[in-house]
């Protein structure tokens, strides 16, 4: 079975500092995809990391992923208030129901002034 | 861009009722999943469809069916609520073709009285 885990889960900053979170799996897999979600709000696609060694960035949040070491981080570069959110990792199954995500339990971000 | 739409954002309903929740995509995706979202729990599968009335149980099917008569339609049928089935409900949808990313609808908070 699949086990995602995310940490830290929660994740209190100053604005203007560095972050990594970081999200472990436990079974092989190729794809893994960051989600961003606001209070009281649906989940947002952020990033759609598709094999060993791939990196995305987009704005002040830069994803990596590691799939020899089942790992991915979501790095976080001079935190601004906007990107307090919660962070989700998800993994795609290998084989089978490959369609099918495991979420991890997220990571709630608060950026202090 | 892909727009996954739910039926209903609020929606309260009593002990025993049969409750119906229906969720729409616009991309013609060929996934659609149903899930819930409960503090601590994180997200929870409780079913989902690859292909025009195929289905498969998630991690928590119990309680719950699902019905996908159409391609875009996939709806989520609480036969008789209990108030442990109160929880934000989130459809989300995803194609091969786009790496199995997974769009998600706005949610659904029900509350059982």
């Amino acid at each position: 079975e699949l086990k995602v885990e995310q940490n830290p889960l929660f994740l209190s900053m100053q604005e203007g500092k560095n972050y990594t979170i970081y999200c472990n799996y436990s079974t092989t897999s190729d794809r893994l995809y960051w989600y961003r979600q606001d209070p009281g709000k649906s989940l947002e696609s952020l990033f759609v990391l598709l094999s060993n060694g791939a990196v995305k960035q987009e704005g002040r949040l830069m994803a990596s992923l590691d799939t020899k070491a089942r790992l991915s981080t979501l790095h976080i570069t001079a935190a601004v208030h906007d990107l307090s959110a919660t962070y989700f990792c998800a993994v795609e199954s290998s084989g089978g129901s490959n369609y099918k995500l495991t979420f991890g339990k997220g990571t709630l971000l608060t950026v202090n002034p | 861009d892909v727009k996954v739409t739910q039926s209903s954002r609020y929606l309260v309903k009593r002990t025993g009722e049969k409750v119906f929740l229906e969720c729409v995509q616009d991309m013609d995706h060929e996934n659609m999943f149903w899930y819930r979202q409960d503090p601590g729990l994180g997200l929870r599968l409780i079913y989902f469809s690859y292909d025009v009335k195929m289905k498969e149980k998630g991690d928590i099917p119990e309680g719950y069916s699902v019905s996908r008569e159409k391609k875009e339609r996939f709806s989520l049928i609480l036969e008789s609520a209990s108030t442990n089935q109160t929880s934000m409900y989130l459809c989300a949808s995803s194609s091969r073709s786009h790496y199995n990313e997974q769009f998600f609808g706005p949610g659904t908070r029900l509350t059982v009285l």
